[in-house]
């Protein structure tokens, strides 16, 4: 299996521009989870998805954040208009059915930097 | 909330030594897990190792172990036989119960491991 795949590894862009993160998940995992990693704050779930639908966004920062899961194999995290605190990376993380307990894969993330 | 200490910020092992990597965790759940990650300087995050609450055994998963003491609320990650590769950051994890019945991650702030030749 090819992993969970994410897309762009590494994203600069300027303040106000719109950015938006792809990830695809390992086939038959039908938990997507989107993960952010910054200095401060360390790792923080923002978003997960079970069979395509958004379950659970509390960790969304603000509106400017926004999420979408169109299919079993493609998600995206949008940012728009960007600002510079949103320089951070972002990780998709994906689980079996019914094994969320048990582990989540990680993509290898995308390194955002907002000028 | 769940909350997990991770109190070695960074670590300096020599070679072909084990390793014992600190994590401490606070949760009033009876049922929980908890997790290890390597993330090497490339940046990705690669899953180690995982403990039940109610596994009686410790787990292991090659030279991974998890020294799990659950009155303590410790889940010390192990490396016996250090590599030069096993250089990285390491974080501690806990399963938490997510809206809409899922499990999400809490995490550590983590360990930078260094393996000096």
């Amino acid at each position: 299996d090819a992993g969970v795949i994410q897309s762009p590894r590494h994203e600069v862009t300027e303040m106000g521009q719109e950015v938006t993160l792809r990830c695809k998940p390992i086939s038959g995992h039908d938990y997507l989870f989107w993960y952010r990693q910054t200095m401060m704050r360390g790792l923080e779930l923002l978003i997960y998805f079970n069979n395509n639908v958004p379950i659970d966004d509390s960790g969304m920062p603000e509106d400017r954040f926004s999420a979408k899961m169109p299919n079993a194999s493609f998600s995206t995290l949008k940012i728009q208009p960007s600002e510079p605190r949103d320089s951070a990376v972002y990780f998709c993380a994906s689980s079996p059915p019914g094994r969320t307990q048990e582990t989540q894969y990680f993509g290898p993330g995308t390194r955002l930097l907002v000028l | 909330a769940q909350k997990i200490t991770q109190t070695q910020p960074g670590m300096f092992v020599q070679e072909k030594e084990a390793v014992t990597l600190d994590c401490t965790y606070d949760t009033s759940d009876q049922s929980y897990g908890l997790f290890w990650y390597k993330q090497p300087s490339s940046g990705e995050m690669i899953f180690l190792i995982y403990q039940g609450s109610y596994d009686e055994q410790n787990a292991t998963e090659g030279r991974y172990s998890l020294n799990f003491q659950k009155a303590r609320k410790s889940a010390n990650l192990v490396i016996s036989a250090s590599q030069l590769g096993d250089s990285a950051m390491y974080f501690c994890a806990m399963r938490e119960a997510l809206k809409g019945g899922a499990d999400g991650l809490t995490f550590g702030k983590g360990t930078h491991l260094i393996i000096q030749p």
